[in-house]
């Protein structure tokens, strides 16, 4: 079975500028999150969509931003971006209940 | 306000070497701690969730234990294969403003040496 897929897996942008980031979950999880990954940090909270509906949102600008589409999968958006928000940006996705989340790869942003 | 903090920040062991890596956290009622491994320029990757103090996971060479303060995760006879960050994070219950969140520590960067 496919994992949690991301693209684009790197990306290099300029101050300013205004990133997509997509995400397609696992076949059958409903609920994805969005986390970013500062270099030697762990994973820090953005958004979790469940049902397209956001169920939680993180300690970040209104500069972030993110939808969840009927297939599930998910989309962040990041507006006038600043050299503080290169990182990796990770979604994972879970299934029912308790269930861990399941990341995939990343998207390495780089904001010059 | 929830806190996870790991140590060591690094750990090199030599191949057969066992040891363990700690996770201290505070949390407003435990839903859920976890452990995942992430190697250089991938995502986590799931290893173990456990529930209650007193609680035990194991996986080949690892193991997971849980008391009301933190959590360790034993390595034993390790090979160089195991090299990776190991990250904990816990999860609160529910609240309206971050949902189901997973609070991460920084993580272990564990190398295991032939």
């Amino acid at each position: 079975d496919a994992g949690v897929t991301q693209s684009p897996t790197h990306l290099i942008k300029t101050r300013g500028q205004h990133v997509t980031l997509r995400c397609s979950p696992i076949s059958g999880h409903k609920s994805v999150s969005w986390y970013q990954q500062v270099l030697g940090q762990g994973p820090q909270f953005i958004f979790q969509y469940y049902e397209k509906e956001e169920r939680g949102r993180g300690n970040f600008p209104d500069r972030f931003s993110a939808r969840q589409f009927p297939n599930y999968s998910s989309e962040l958006n990041v507006n006038a971006l600043l050299l503080g928000d290169s990182a990796l940006y990770l979604c994972a996705s879970s299934g029912r209940g308790n269930s861990p989340l399941h990341f995939g790869n990343g998207t390495r942003l780089t904001v010059t | 306000e929830d806190q996870v903090t790991q140590s060591p920040e690094a750990l090199r062991l030599q191949e057969g070497e066992s040891s363990s890596l700690n996770c201290s956290y505070t949390v407003s009622g435990l839903r859920g701690l976890f452990w995942y491994r992430q190697d250089p320029g991938k995502g986590p990757e799931f290893l173990f969730t456990l529930y209650s103090a007193g609680e035990e996971k194991e996986k080949e060479r690892l193991k997971a234990t849980l008391t009301k303060k933190e959590s360790f995760l034993h390595i034993t006879a390790p090979k160089p294969e195991d090299s990776a960050t190991y990250l904990c994070a816990v999860q609160a219950p529910w609240n309206s403003n971050s949902g189901y969140a997973l609070n991460f520590g920084k993580g272990t960067s564990l190398l295991v040496t032939p």
